[in-house]
């Protein structure tokens, strides 16, 4: 077997929670972020994105939270299912328009 | 239908060995890159073309030669493997708009 993503930070929730997921990032000109979700075994897949000139948006289940003071950004997925478990990044994108990544948050969701 | 595909999805070979992977995405998007993710889950950009030029190369060891025949092409040819180069690439492409979309991976072995 693997030893992949033994050294990621985990959030271990039970099914029907809320789930809120956080991401520190780097750099104060970054001006878009988007959270993915990575299932094993497969790519990171886009869930939600935001833009710098707001602090919040909501798509299905999801919110994204943008606080630039301090540079955080959070993901929060209500009333977490089975088949939310993976590993979710943040991303910034910095001034040359490259897509940073953070190091990720395993959530493991129990039934 | 495939937004974004890569061949193969599993590779192993010796050192020293040269292999491609190849990359094709039918979402008709400008941009595309290739990411290195290793075993600690972490994911780095390598590369980016757009509209088949160069844009971005993350100080990637010459060894690494992307190629992009077509916007809708980026194949990852590598030199000389070694066995720091197991990990998992995997492309991306990106429009205008919206975040980046990610093909299935390609699992390098380097034996």
């Amino acid at each position: 077997g693997e030893s992949v993503g033994l050294h990621l930070p985990t959030l271990s929730v039970q099914e029907g929670d809320n789930s809120i997921i956080n991401c520190a990032y780097s750099n104060s000109a970054s001006d878009y972020f988007i959270w993915y979700k990575q299932e094993s075994g497969k790519g990171p897949q886009f869930i939600i994105d935001i833009r710098s000139n707001m602090d919040k948006r909501q798509g299905q289940r999801v919110t994204v939270l943008l606080n630039k003071t301090v540079k955080h950004l959070s993901l929060q997925i209500a009333a977490t299912q089975p088949g939310d478990s993976a590993v979710y990044f943040c991303a910034e994108m910095d001034g040359f328009q490259k897509l940073v990544f953070g190091t990720g948050t395993r959530l493991l969701v129990s039934p | 239908d495939t937004a974004v595909s890569q061949t193969p999805k599993y590779l192993v070979t010796q050192m020293g060995n040269d292999k491609s992977i190849k990359c094709e995405q039918n979402l008709g998007h400008d941009t595309m890159y290739w990411y290195k993710q290793d075993s600690k889950k972490f994911l780095k950009i390598m590369f980016s073309y757009n509209n088949k030029e160069l844009i971005i190369n993350e100080t990637v060891p010459n060894r690494f030669s992307p190629k992009s025949p077509d916007k809708a092409h980026l194949n990852l040819h590598i030199n000389s493997l070694e066995l720091g180069d197991s990990a998992v690439y995997f492309c991306a492409s990106s429009g205008r708009l919206a975040g980046e979309f990610f093909g299935p991976g390609t699992r390098l072995t380097v034996l």
